[in-house]
């Protein structure tokens, strides 16, 4: 059974820092990799994909990497922003296209101003 | 419409009501998924809808969550004899195959809270 852990929960930093986040996952099957972003009380926004083949994909100031040997992901943000703040979850989807996405359970990330 | 629509936003019903939420997938897209968010904890899967085939049900946690798909398109998840721990953020999501690429877009989910 797919597993998949968020590191760390929470994160305060002050406007300006580069960031990591991290995703790990137990089964590296995997067929790909989303990153998502949730303001509170809202839906998931997509931020990046990662099929199982490739190592990163960039977006802006967003750097995702992949290494499905060992079941890792990172989330990179560069010079954060106050509007950064969000929670940040990741989701792997199995090796089987027909099956449902499995998420981490996300790190809150405060940017302070 | 462009995005994944979720309708109503907001639902407050009495216990033991019966409540029916709408998901309003992007058009042309194959796959459909519901999920729920209950406060402070991480998404748990409920049912998932892939073209014609038969629906992985495995996510609904009792009998009286129920879903359907009609058309290949619309679908509505039922809760019947609402109980105050169904009080929780509903989201849909939709994907389909591009070139390969299966990203998933989600709705902003129904707000149902059970009093």
């Amino acid at each position: 059974k797919q597993e998949v852990t968020q590191i760390p929960a929470a994160l305060s930093v002050p406007e300006g820092e580069n960031l990591v986040l991290n995703c790990s996952f137990t089964d590296s099957a995997i067929y790909n990799l989303q990153w998502f972003r949730q303001d509170p009380g809202k839906g998931l926004t997509s931020l990046l994909l990662i099929q199982s083949s490739q190592r990163e994909q960039t977006s802006g100031r967003l750097n995702a990497s992949l290494d499905k040997s060992s079941g890792r992901s990172t989330l990179y943000i560069a010079a954060s922003q106050p509007g950064d703040s969000a929670t940040y979850l990741c989701a792997v989807r199995p090796g089987n296209y027909g099956q449902n996405f499995v998420f981490g359970p996300g790190t809150r990330l405060s940017v302070l101003p | 419409g462009a995005g994944v629509s979720q309708s109503p936003s907001n639902k407050v019903t009495e216990k033991g009501k019966d409540v029916e939420l709408r998901c309003d997938p992007i058009s042309g897209h194959t796959a459909l998924y519901w999920y729920r968010q209950s406060l402070g904890q991480g998404l748990e899967f409920l049912i998932y809808f892939q073209g014609n085939s038969a629906p992985d049900k495995s996510g609904l946690p009792s009998d009286r969550f129920s879903a359907e798909r009609t058309g290949g398109s619309v679908s509505t998840l039922t809760i019947q004899r609402t109980q105050q721990e169904d009080s929780a953020v509903y989201l849909c999501a939709s994907s389909s195959i591009d070139r390969g690429v299966t990203e998933a877009f989600f709705g902003q989910g129904t707000r149902l809270t059970v009093v």
